[in-house]
C-alpha cells in the first residue's frame, strides 16, 4: 500500500524557516517524480515545486522561487521542502504527492497526482 | 500559464441524482491531459480520472470525464451519499506550472 506521510509543519513568524519532510513506503520511491501541492484554509489547490527521480531537475511555481527549496533522499525514502523567508501569505496545508508522467514528443513530465499524503499544516504568523 | 475556470461553484443535488461539473481552460490543453480529484473535508485530494478520461484505480464507473481542447466534463451518473464533496480539475499538458481549477462543491439538497 502506498504511503505518504508528512511532518515539520507549525507556527512560524514571517521571515522565519521551516523544512517540512514526507516519509514514503510502498512504492520504489527512487522510480518517481514528487511534488509538494498546498491549500491555503478555505482555498483550493496549488501545485509548488516537483522533483526528478534522482533529483537532477526541480521546477517551482513563481510565487515560491528563491524562497523555497524542494530535495529528496532515495536512500531514506523521503521527500522534504525547505521553506525560507516565509510569508503569511504561504499559511498551507502542504501536501507531498507522488507524481505521474505523460509523453509528448519523445520527453516525459511529471503531469498528474496519483497518491497524497494526509498533510500538515503550516502557518506563518507573529 | 492555463487558467482553469469551474463551473458551478456549488450544485446542490439529492442522491441518485446526476451531476455534471464543468472546466474550462484558457487556452487549449494540449492532448487531453486533464485531471479531476475529489476532496473531502480533513482529507487530501483523491484522484478520479486522468487523460480527461482514464478512470484512476478503484474508481467506481459512476463517475465519467469527457472533453477536449478548452471544455471538459466530470459526471456523476447517479449520486451516493459519500459523493458529496468538492470536486478539482488540474490541466498539465502545458508549460509549468501544473494549475488548478477553483473547485466544484457538490452539496446535498
Amino acid at each position: 500500500e502506498v504511503q505518504l506521510v508528512e511532518s515539520g509543519g507549525g507556527l512560524v513568524q514571517p521571515g522565519g524557516s521551516l523544512r517540512l519532510s514526507c516519509a514514503a513506503s510502498g512504492f520504489t520511491f527512487s522510480s518517481y517524480w514528487m511534488s509538494w501541492v498546498r491549500q491555503a484554509p478555505g482555498k483550493g489547490l496549488e501545485w509548488v515545486a516537483n522533483i526528478k527521480q534522482d533529483g537532477s531537475e526541480k521546477y517551482y511555481v513563481d510565487s515560491v522561487k528563491g524562497r523555497f527549496t524542494i530535495s529528496r533522499d532515495n536512500a531514506k525514502n523521503s521527500l522534504y521542502l525547505q521553506m525560507n523567508s516565509l510569508r503569511a501569505e504561504d499559511t498551507a496545508v502542504y501536501y507531498c504527492a507522488r507524481s505521474r508522467l505523460y509523453c509528448s514528443g519523445g520527453s516525459c513530465y511529471p503531469g498528474y497526482f496519483d497518491y497524497w499524503g494526509q498533510g500538515t499544516l503550516v502557518t506563518v504568523s507573529s | 500559464e492555463i487558467v482553469l475556470t469551474q463551473s458551478p461553484g456549488t450544485l446542490s443535488l439529492s442522491p441518485g441524482e446526476r451531476a455534471t461539473l464543468s472546466c474550462r481552460a484558457s487556452q487549449s490543453v494540449s492532448s487531453s491531459y486533464l485531471a479531476w480529484y475529489q476532496q473531502k473535508p480533513g482529507q487530501a485530494p483523491r484522484l478520479l480520472i486522468y487523460g480527461a478520461s482514464s478512470r484512476a484505480t478503484g474508481i467506481p464507473d459512476r463517475f465519467s470525464g469527457s472533453g477536449s481542447g478548452t471544455d471538459f466534463t466530470l459526471t456523476i451518473s447517479r449520486l451516493e451519499p459519500e459523493d458529496f464533496a468538492v470536486y478539482y480539475c488540474q490541466q498539465y499538458g502545458s508549460s509549468l506550472p501544473l494549475t488548478f481549477g477553483g473547485g466544484t462543491k457538490v452539496e446535498i439538497k
